[in-house]
């Protein structure tokens, strides 16, 4: 079975610092990887995604993401935070030939004036 | 154009009630997600429908829990004889195929309370 593990519950950031969230799976076969992001009491949102092809993923909001398959991580990065970026993010995967999500825990940022 | 929407936002029920929720997904996705969010944790799947058939209920996790799909379009989870555990967001998904590169739009869900 697959599993996706998210370091850090919490994580507070600066205004205008590095947002990093670090997210690792475990999976026979390089899966489909996402990073989803859902503010208060709002659905989920898809921030980007990796399948196939450049391993460096832009996305949405000025996040991007670095699949590593020797190390079978998907860290989430921006630059420079703002302090709309404060939501809860979470990873997940699905296997090449299945459907379903299966998510980290999510890791809530918490940005700092 | 409509994302997914899901009805009622917010429900309180009984122990032991019953409680359907309903789920609208895009127009013309194919395939749809039934996930439940659980407080201080992650999402976890229970169900897919690709269509109006499950091919996917593995996370379905008691025999009080069901689903059913009208064709391509609403979707409704039942539960039966509520239990304060089943308390949670209840967060429904579709996507345009069912495949694992597709992405999956979210609504902004269902929170259960069981009393």
């Amino acid at each position: 079975a697959q599993s996706v593990t998210q370091l850090g519950s919490h994580v507070s950031v600066s205004e205008g610092a590095l947002v990093l969230l670090r997210c690792n799976y475990s999976s026979s076969v390089p899966p489909y990887l996402f990073w989803y992001v859902q503010y208060p009491n709002q659905g989920l949102q898809l921030l980007l995604k990796y399948t196939t092809g450049a391993t460096l993923v832009k996305g949405i909001n000025g996040f991007e993401a670095e699949f590593k398959k020797s190390e079978t991580s998907f860290h989430l990065t921006k630059p420079s935070a703002h302090m709309s970026d404060a939501a809860e993010y979470f990873c997940a995967v699905s296997k090449a030939a299945g459907n379903k999500l299966t998510f980290g825990g999510g890791t809530r940022v918490l940005v700092k004036p | 154009g409509a994302g997914v929407s899901q009805s009622p936002s917010n429900k309180v029920t009984e122990k032991g009630k019953d409680v359907e929720l309903r789920c609208d997904p895009i127009s013309g996705h194919t395939a749809l997600y039934w996930y439940r969010q659980r407080l201080g944790q992650g999402l976890e799947f229970l169900i897919y429908f690709q269509g109006n058939s499950a091919p996917d209920k593995s996370g379905l996790p008691s025999d009080r829990f069901s689903a059913e799909r009208t064709g391509e379009s609403v979707s409704t989870l039942t539960i039966q004889r509520t239990q304060q555990e089943d308390s949670a967001v209840y967060l429904c998904a579709s996507s345009l195929g069912g495949q694992g590169a597709d992405t999956q739009y979210f609504g902004p869900g269902t929170r259960l309370t069981v009393l």
